[in-house]
């Protein structure tokens, strides 16, 4: 069955230190959206990659969809301690439902 | 706009006794997800669907579980009987369709006893 693995699985950084996740999938993907999920919060959507090698940035965000459609990161550049949560990806293949990924639980330090 | 409403937001009881999960989608999202949530097995899908239709409830972990869709503005978990492994957060969240963005409740934080 479809699999989406995220790494790492926890993440301290120092705050204005850059935080990247991954997110690989063991078969091709139609799309992959991330999520992130505060602590004690709900998952918030925050965008969605569709296309081969897609590049999309919001603000210090960055996400990028792999050129063969099967893993993608997101990548926080001078953190801040408001980017504190969990980031999740989520694959979706074909007419599959949305595959969440383990997510990656990031402590920013002030 | 009001976004995904579930209710309760907690509950606990004991084991062996009924628990229902409410929830109401955005108006006009034809999707809708049930998931559960814990440390041990992460975000967890239960059952989607669409158009009220049951798509997939491959995820629904055994006959203890059952949802229901009765109309396009609400929709049921039920748990029945509880057991203290079924304690996790159970969201909620709906879409426009099945590759769109979810949009999720706060959830319902359950402990069974």
């Amino acid at each position: 069955g479809q699999q989406v693995m995220q790494i790492p699985q926890y993440q301290h950084v120092q705050e204005g230190e850059d935080f990247t996740t991954y997110c690989n999938s063991s078969t091709t993907l139609s799309n992959i959206q991330w999520y992130k999920q505060r602590p004690g919060g709900h998952p918030v959507f925050l965008i969605q990659l569709v296309k081969s090698g897609e590049v999309k940035k919001q603000k210090r965000l960055t996400f990028q969809f792999g050129e063969a459609k099967k893993n993608s990161s997101l990548h926080i550049t001078a953190t801040q301690t408001t980017d504190v949560g969990t980031y999740f990806c989520a694959g979706q293949g074909g007419a599959n439902n949305l595959f969440f990924g383990t997510g990656t639980r990031l402590t920013v330090i002030p | 706009d009001a976004g995904v409403i579930q209710s309760p937001r907690h509950e606990v009881t004991e084991m062996g006794q009924e628990v229902t999960l409410r929830c109401k989608p955005i108006s006009g999202h034809n999707s809708l997800f049930w998931y559960r949530q814990t440390m041990m097995r992460g975000l967890e899908l239960l059952i989607y669907f669409n158009n009220n239709v049951p798509i997939d409830d491959s995820g629904m972990p055994e006959d203890r579980f059952s949802a229901k869709m009765p109309n396009a503005s609400f929709s049921t978990l039920k748990i029945q009987p509880s057991e203290p492994r079924d304690s996790a957060v159970y969201f909620c969240a709906s879409s426009f369709g099945t590759y769109q963005p979810q949009h999720f409740g706060d959830g319902t934080r359950l402990s069974i006893l």
